[in-house]
């Protein structure tokens, strides 16, 4: 079973500070690397995708990529309530089905 | 332009019964994916379909089958249900289903086996 691995949580920060997500996976074979963000009682909402080593960002977010250390990572700058929610690491192979990490709880406190 | 549809939002059946949920793709997509979601853990994949043809099965017990209809729309259904079914049942849209392309959910489908 190729593993997808996060930390659940919760992670606390305050407003206005960096929350940092972290996510291994197993197959070295991955290519393809999304984090969706999930509010309680929701489906899954696409934040952003990666797929080269290095960071990308996009407004608020920032995911970065190590291929060697098989590790992917979302920074989330300027941390609002709002984004209290769980984030999903998604990772896909060359094949077509998303394996998802278990999802990290991120509260952010006024 | 509309995102993917599901359809019911949310199910009651009982052990044994069968069920069978509906997903329509975001317009011009092809692919349709579903997966399901037990409480407290990530999405599972289930099956993807891409031009009618089903591309993969995850691991997942043959009361598991799915469809995909000529207009892309697809059909999940479940057989003999399992008080393990109960989950959040995701419909996920995508152009063609290859690996790089970014899956779009549904509002997914609440699934309680009593």
């Amino acid at each position: 079973q190729k593993e997808v691995e996060q930390n659940s949580g919760p992670l606390s920060v305050p407003e206005g500070a960096i929350a940092s997500l972290n996510c291994t996976y197993s197959d070295r074979g991955s290519q393809s690397f999304f984090w969706y963000r999930q509010y309680s009682g929701k489906s899954p909402e696409l934040i952003m995708f990666i797929y080269s080593n290095g960071d990308k960002e996009d407004g608020r977010f920032t995911a970065q990529l190590n291929k060697a250390s098989q590790y992917v990572s979302l920074l989330i700058r300027d941390s609002q309530p709002s984004d209290s929610a769980t984030y999903l690491c998604a990772v896909s192979n060359s094949g077509y089905a998303l394996n998802f990490g278990k999802g990290t709880s991120l509260l952010v406190t006024p | 332009d509309a995102g993917v549809t599901q359809s019911p939002t949310h199910l009651i059946k009982t052990r044994g019964q069968h069920v069978t949920l509906r997903c329509s793709p975001i317009s011009g997509h092809k692919s349709v994916s579903w997966y399901q979601q037990v409480l407290g853990q990530g999405p599972q994949f289930i099956f993807q379909y891409y031009e009618k043809e089903e591309r993969g099965r995850g691991n997942f017990p043959d009361r598991f089958s799915a469809r995909q209809f000529p207009n892309y729309s697809s059909e999940l259904n479940v057989n003999a249900l399992l008080l393990g079914d109960s989950a959040l049942y995701l419909c996920a849209s995508s152009f063609s289903g290859g690996g790089s392309e970014t899956q779009y959910f549904g509002p997914g489908t609440r699934l309680l086996v009593l």
